[in-house]
């Protein structure tokens, strides 16, 4: 079945170093949907980045990823942490199921930003 | 107005009893979702309602109902809480249909089966 995996659970670094947390997926869908949801301590999750096309650079808020189809990869990259960019990440796909759309979603990256 | 609200955002019960957790969004979305999230674990789809159509996840249909007695609400029963069942369940909804439309979530009901 469909299926996210990000291989970190826990990122540590420092302030002004930059940030990469992989994200690969499996799926039978030819032109899956991919995104990033961000989760703060005490809110909501909320959409960082989407993409479904191959090999086109997204960005949003300092933050980036690119779609490789030939990978099955969405690394969300970013070229400076800050501290106020700790938080859970998601990586998530999207697919069709019984008339509607259901995002899949990965295990969750929790990056921590020391000063 | 992008606020997709929960309640009660803390729910204590007891084995065996049951459970009701209410959503609400005013931003007439077609799909009202519920996760439940567990430490370490990803969001979990539950189930969805995609207009007034339920869908239940194969793995969980016994478990789990939900009601949508119009747009704007959602509901999840338990009808007889297990200490398994203790999670954080998150709300979302979306517009339209089709892949590339963002959920918006709630902030979650953390539920605690004692």
């Amino acid at each position: 079945g469909d299926s996210v995996t990000q291989t970190e659970g826990l990122v540590t670094l420092t302030e002004g170093l930059p940030v990469m947390l992989n994200c690969t997926y499996q799926t039978i869908y030819s032109n899956p949907f991919l995104f990033w949801y961000v989760q703060h301590l005490n809110e909501s999750p909320r959409l960082l980045l989407k993409s479904f096309t191959d090999n086109k650079r997204t960005e949003h808020q300092g933050f980036h990823a690119t779609l490789h189809k030939s990978s099955s990869s969405f690394h969300l990259q970013k070229s400076s942490a800050q501290l106020s960019d700790s938080a859970l990440y998601y990586c998530a796909l999207s697919r069709a199921s019984s008339g509607s759309w259901q995002l899949i979603f990965g295990s969750g990256t929790q990056l921590t930003v020391m000063p | 107005d992008t606020t997709v609200k929960q309640n009660p955002r803390y729910k204590l019960a007891r084995v065996g009893k049951p459970v009701n957790l209410i959503c609400s969004q005013t931003m007439n979305h077609d799909t009202m979702y519920w996760y439940q999230k567990k430490p370490n674990q990803a969001p979990k789809l539950l189930l969805f309602y995609y207009d007034k159509i339920l869908n239940r996840e194969a793995d969980t249909f016994e478990k789990f109902q939900s009601s949508r007695p119009n747009n704007s609400f959602c509901s999840l029963y338990i009808g007889s809480a297990g200490l398994e069942y203790s999670a954080m369940y998150l709300c979302a909804s979306s517009r339209g249909w089709g892949g590339a439309h963002e959920q918006y979530f709630g902030p979650g009901t953390r539920l605690t089966v004692l």
